[in-house]
């Protein structure tokens, strides 16, 4: 069984702060690792992709990933109040681009 | 919203009444997926598709089918709607394919109440 970790939080972050998210996983030939953000009632939305060691910079977001330790992050610099949502890990399994997903994590950027 | 759309929205429906949720691609993609979200659980998957009349089980499969007639719809069937079966439904497409360097985007959702 293929697993996916997320602490659930909240993660309460001042406005203006870095936040720091943060998933492990359980199968090591995982090859594609991906962020999604979700606004309470909608749908994820992709932020982030990443398929190799190291950072990946995209704006205010920055993804790492370490294979050896079987751990993916997200930094998110100067969050803001928008911010605030449920985001959630996803590690692609099979040949078929599934996907994995971890609970998520919910942020709360305070103003 | 790369080209998705679930129909219905919302539904509300009986115990032991078939229910039938459609996910619609404007773009051609070859694989799309169903999974369900539910609280303390996260997105589960329950069935995917790899093509035309090409489908797959997935971590919750039991009580649901799938079908593939034409590559623009992948429908969702639950042949005996069970209350536990209550939650929010997605469909996704993969963008890409096979192997690295594919994304997942997913429809809007479907709500469905089983009472």
């Amino acid at each position: 069984q293929k697993e996916v970790e997320q602490n659930s939080g909240p993660l309460s972050v001042p406005e203006g702060a870095i936040a720091s998210l943060n998933c492990t996983y359980s199968d090591r030939g995982s090859q594609s690792f991906f962020w999604y953000r979700q606004y309470s009632g909608k749908s994820p939305e992709l932020i982030m992709s990443i398929y190799s060691n190291g950072d990946k910079e995209d704006g205010r977001f920055t993804a790492q990933l370490n294979k050896a330790s079987q751990y993916v992050s997200l930094l998110i610099r100067d969050s803001q109040p928008s911010d605030s949502a449920t985001y959630l890990c996803a590690v692609e399994g099979s040949g078929y681009s599934t996907l994995t997903f971890g609970k998520g994590t919910m942020l709360l950027v305070s103003p | 919203d790369a080209g998705i759309t679930q129909s219905p929205r919302h539904k509300v429906t009986e115990t032991g009444t078939p229910v039938t949720l459609r996910c619609h691609q404007t773009e051609n993609h070859r694989y799309m997926y169903w999974y369900r979200q539910d609280p303390g659980h996260g997105l589960r998957l329950i069935h995917y598709s790899y093509g035309v009349k090409d489908t797959d089980k997935g971590e919750v499969s039991d009580g649901y089918s799938v079908s593939r007639s034409k590559t623009e719809d992948f429908l969702l069937t639950l042949e005996s709607a069970t209350s536990s079966q209550t939650s929010v439904y997605f469909c996704a497409i993969s963008v890409g394919g096979e192997g690295m360097n594919t994304e997942a985007f997913f429809g809007q959702g479907t709500r469905l109440t089983v009472v």
